[in-house]
């Protein structure tokens, strides 16, 4: 299996402040059509996730342009340009490229 | 839009089968893979199964394989999973969720599953 390892698993950032949360695989996972299958998702408290960016980088319609994704390989970044107080949550990366999909542990979002 | 609303979910003896639903609407339900995704109290998140949209190919994490059966009703537009021999760690909220090649692009509400003696 893909192992995604997220870090860090805690991050407490003041409010109008980047944030940046780094997630790495055990592997390489490009897909056979190419496509690099790298997620993120928010999942807010009493909320079902939420996907914010497909394919390392593209982000989802809605989703405010302070989220950005980047990265290649085994590296991927998910970055908070200035965080807001609804930014609050849980964030995971997921790989959709082998079964079985595998998420990062998740990194949990707070306000300082 | 789109809609998923699971339903089934309990408080079960460990051992005991349950069956979860999935009524899906504002969407193509035919067309689309299905998964089932679970998060285990202060734990993350996992892929438990996936069916795609002709049911040829299945899909199941080790840790539920031989357990869990994924099925779909496309008359009914209800996605299924049948969960038998139930331990204590498949305690979790399942969600359904929407296929979008390599990604999930909707999920469900959730359903609580606790496992306890």
């Amino acid at each position: 299996d893909v192992v995604m390892t997220q870090s860090p698993l805690s991050l407490p950032v003041t409010l109008g402040q980047p944030a940046s949360i780094s997630c790495r695989s055990s592997q390489g996972f490009v897909h056979s059509d190419g496509n690099t299958y790298l997620n993120w998702f928010q999942q807010r408290p009493g909320q079902s996730p939420r996907r914010l960016i497909y394919k390392v980088s593209n982000r989802d319609s809605g989703v405010p342009d302070r989220f950005s994704g980047s990265g290649s390989g085994t590296d991927f970044t998910l970055k908070i340009s200035r965080v807001e107080a609804e930014d609050v949550g849980i964030y995971y990366c997921m790989q959709g490229a082998q079964w079985p999909w595998t998420f990062g542990q998740g990194t949990k979002v707070e306000i300082k | 839009q789109v809609q998923l609303v699971e339903s089934g979910g309990g408080v079960v003896q460990p051992g005991s089968s349950l069956r979860l639903s999935c009524a899906a609407s504002g969407f193509s339900f035919s067309t689309y893979a299905m998964h089932w995704v679970r998060r285990a109290p202060d734990k993350g998140l996992e892929c438990v199964s996936l069916i795609s949209s002709d049911e040829k190919d299945i899909y199941y994490a080790d840790s539920v394989k031989g357990r869990f059966t994924i099925s779909r009703d496309k008359s009914k537009n209800t996605l299924y999973l049948e969960m038998n021999s139930l331990r204590v760690d498949d305690t979790a909220v399942y969600y359904c969720a929407r296929d979008q090649k390599g990604s999930i692009d909707y999920w469900g509400q959730g359903v609580l599953v606790a496992v306890s003696s």
